[in-house]
């Protein structure tokens, strides 16, 4: 399974941008993008995926490099509620059991 | 109405129990998930099911069994707990294997061995 490596954390304002990046530079030419969110003492909750393409929906954007090798996710105005753990997490279209692999993520922090 | 659904939220119990956790979803989905996550934060796939057929045992201890009595249902049974279960369990539910759409997660098991 490919990997990704994320910053351990990071700190944001309030009611400005935050951009997570992540790095997977062993990505494979089917691997889907997913990001999720773990806010505190609930389960991940998805965020966004894609694949090529940059993508928006109504939580954040999904910004992916030409070479797909990162992506960067996009928070346009962070919130107190924003505050979670970040996985960007590989999954391939014939992934084995359709497990997601989490790595450590990072740590958003938002400050009012 | 709540997706997927795990009870109970808290667990405490002795080490050597036999304890159940459940767990239930109402979106319609045919793959079932259990994960772990340990002190450090840790999350981990541990089983799928998919159409009631285990698909994934992520070389769990034979001490932990899941169930699945119809698609909708996926409770874990775990016998002679030990100390190093304490964690928090998660159940989730997708569409299927292949597709890419989402995991939903539940809210998750607190299990704490005393």
């Amino acid at each position: 399974d490919a990997k990704t490596t994320q910053p351990n954390s990071m700190e944001s304002n309030e009611e400005e941008p935050v951009h997570l990046p992540c790095n997977h530079s062993t990505i494979s030419g089917t691997d889907y993008i997913h990001w999720y969110r773990q806010l505190p003492s609930q389960g991940p909750e998805y965020v966004i995926h894609g694949l090529t393409s940059n993508v928006n929906n109504r939580m954040a954007s999904l910004a992916i490099a030409e070479d797909r090798k990162s992506s960067t996710l996009i928070l346009h105005r962070a919130t107190l509620r924003d505050a979670a753990v970040y996985y960007c997490i590989l999954r391939g279209v014939y992934n084995q059991g359709g497990k997601l692999i989490f790595g450590q993520g990072t740590e958003l922090s938002v400050k009012p | 109405d709540t997706a997927v659904s795990q009870t109970p939220k808290y667990l405490v119990t002795q080490m050597g129990n036999d304890k159940s956790i459940k767990c239930e979803q109402n979106l319609g989905h045919d793959t079932m998930y259990w994960y772990k996550q340990d002190s450090k934060k840790f999350l981990k796939i541990m089983f799928s099911y998919n159409n009631k057929e285990l698909i994934i045992n992520e070389t769990v201890p034979n001490r932990f069994s899941p169930k699945s009595p119809d698609k909708a249902h996926l409770n874990l049974h775990i016998n002679s707990l030990e100390l190093g279960d304490s964690a928090v369990y998660f159940c989730a539910s997708s569409q299927d294997l292949v597709s890419n759409q989402p995991q939903h997660f539940g809210d998750g098991t607190r299990l704490s061995i005393l």
